[in-house]
């Protein structure tokens, strides 16, 4: 079993639609978590960042941590094309601690 | 601010030839580096942790006679692939974290795309 899973899509949404996009973890002692965004052929770009559990919004953006249920999420309202890259979710035990990614779920917002 | 940048971006070589990656911090120093490796479709999978001044760590099953890493400035690593084969052809991403930020983010390059004939 993977530690992170992660629902690779493609996921295909209209424009100005809700995107929810999720992973799901085994390992219960991981406390920081990330939400990345990659373009084609580009390296990731630090979306999210979150600490242990709870909501944190940044403009369009929302990340949520459950960890009694080892699931986080990703929420993008008003989705736009330009938001249409890969998101991976990432994952950490502790400050300096090995980076596990998600596999990474491949988005498009159709205009 | 905490630009991270890769050259080349693409590189192309005959199977047993040696390739260097250079991975630089812009604007600020980095004292730990790191390199990935990402197949298509794939997650990003730790090859190696790289500190500045001392050896780099390798993941369990990286080779470091094969993947040759060095870490010789504050703002420059680099990542050789020595007697590159066909199976070594991957999309190789640098990272390198903020100092006084405890490590909680790192700042990836644009990757290289290394593709052995």
């Amino acid at each position: 079993q993977k530690e992170v899973e992660q629902d690779p899509g493609p996921l295909s949404v209209p424009e100005g639609a809700i995107v929810s996009l999720n992973c799901t973890y085994s390992n219960s002692a991981f406390q920081y978590f990330m939400w990345y965004r990659q373009y084609s052929r580009k390296g990731p770009e630090l979306l999210m960042y979150t600490y242990s559990s709870g909501n944190k919004e940044d403009g369009r953006f929302t990340a949520q941590v459950d960890k009694s249920s080892k699931y986080i999420s990703l929420f993008i309202r008003d989705s736009q094309p330009s938001d249409s890259a890969t998101y991976l979710c990432a994952m950490r035990r502790n400050q300096g601690g090995k980076l596990i990614f998600g596999q990474g779920t491949e988005l498009s917002v159709k205009p | 601010g905490a630009v991270v940048s890769q050259h080349p971006s693409r590189v192309i070589c005959k199977s047993g030839t040696s390739v260097k990656i250079e991975c630089r911090s812009l604007d600020f120093q980095a004292t730990t580096m790191f390199w990935y490796r990402q197949f298509p479709k794939k997650s990003l999978m730790l090859m190696a942790t790289s500190n500045e001044g001392s050896k780099a760590t390798y993941e369990q099953g990286v080779e470091k006679d094969k993947f040759l890493i060095n870490h010789a400035s504050l703002t420059l690593s680099t990542l050789t692939v020595t007697s590159a084969h066909p199976e070594d052809s991957s999309f190789y991403i640098c990272s390198a974290s903020l100092p006084g930020q405890g490590d909680n983010e790192q700042f990836f390059g644009p990757g290289t795309r290394l593709t052995v004939l």
